[in-house]
């Protein structure tokens, strides 16, 4: 089946940092998703983008299908940016999950 | 509703008892998703639906488990005779008309079997 590979595992930044989070995956998809997952367990959405760039905020992304990755850029982060970055690609009717990138902002 | 919601938010369970989770999709959602996170494996699928058909049910770990859907909408997963590696968050996620567009998920209901 498609692998879904997410860099970095772990990262830890200064607030008002930016940063950078990739996501690989191995076969053509018809859907990628950028999902946050905040303290409290709930996936929340931010990015719907099978292919091209998207801005909303601090945050934008860019995906390469023809490459098969994501970028997920956060600018100026804040320590509410903190928690589980998830990249998720769908190729017949469910999304497979990486296995994240975790995010811990400090003041 | 506004979004998607689950219930019970938490559930614990003695070994070798039924348990019943609910899934309400957003209001006009056609396709419904089950998955599940635990901290061995990760976020796996489990079932999605379309009305109240399950074109794939490939996730589903053993036939202890099964699901349903009802009138297009509410969802409820079943687990027989729970075992302590069930235990795990399950989260529910419908999107519009069919896969392949955007999920929305719940808050999702954590199992604990003792």
């Amino acid at each position: 089946g498609i692998q879904v590979e997410q860099s970095p595992p772990d990262l830890i930044l200064q607030e008002g940092a930016n940063s950078t989070l990739r996501c690989n995956f191995s076969d053509s998809v018809n859907n990628l998703q950028w999902f946050h997952q905040n303290p409290w367990g709930q996936l929340i959405n931010l990015f719907y983008i099978p292919s091209g760039t998207k801005q909303n905020g601090r945050l934008s992304a860019t995906t390469v299908a023809t490459e098969r990755y994501s970028l997920l850029y956060i600018s100026s982060s804040q320590t509410t940016d903190s928690g589980v970055y998830f990249c998720a690609v769908d190729r017949t009717d469910k999304l497979i999950f990486g296995t994240g990138t975790r995010l811990q902002v400090f003041p | 509703g506004a979004g998607v919601s689950q219930s019970p938010s938490n559930k614990v369970t003695e070994k070798g008892k039924d348990v019943e989770l609910r899934c309400d999709p957003i209001s006009g959602h056609t396709a419904l998703y089950w998955y599940r996170q635990s901290l061995g494996q990760g976020l796996e699928f489990l079932i999605y639906f379309q009305g109240n058909s399950a074109p794939d049910k490939s996730g589903l770990p053993s036939d202890r488990f099964s699901a349903e859907r009802t009138g297009g909408s509410v969802s409820t997963l079943t687990i027989q005779r729970t075992q302590q590696e069930d235990s795990a968050v399950y989260l529910c996620a419908s999107s519009f008309e069919r896969a392949y567009n955007e999920q929305f998920f719940g808050p999702g209901t954590r199992l604990t079997v003792l």
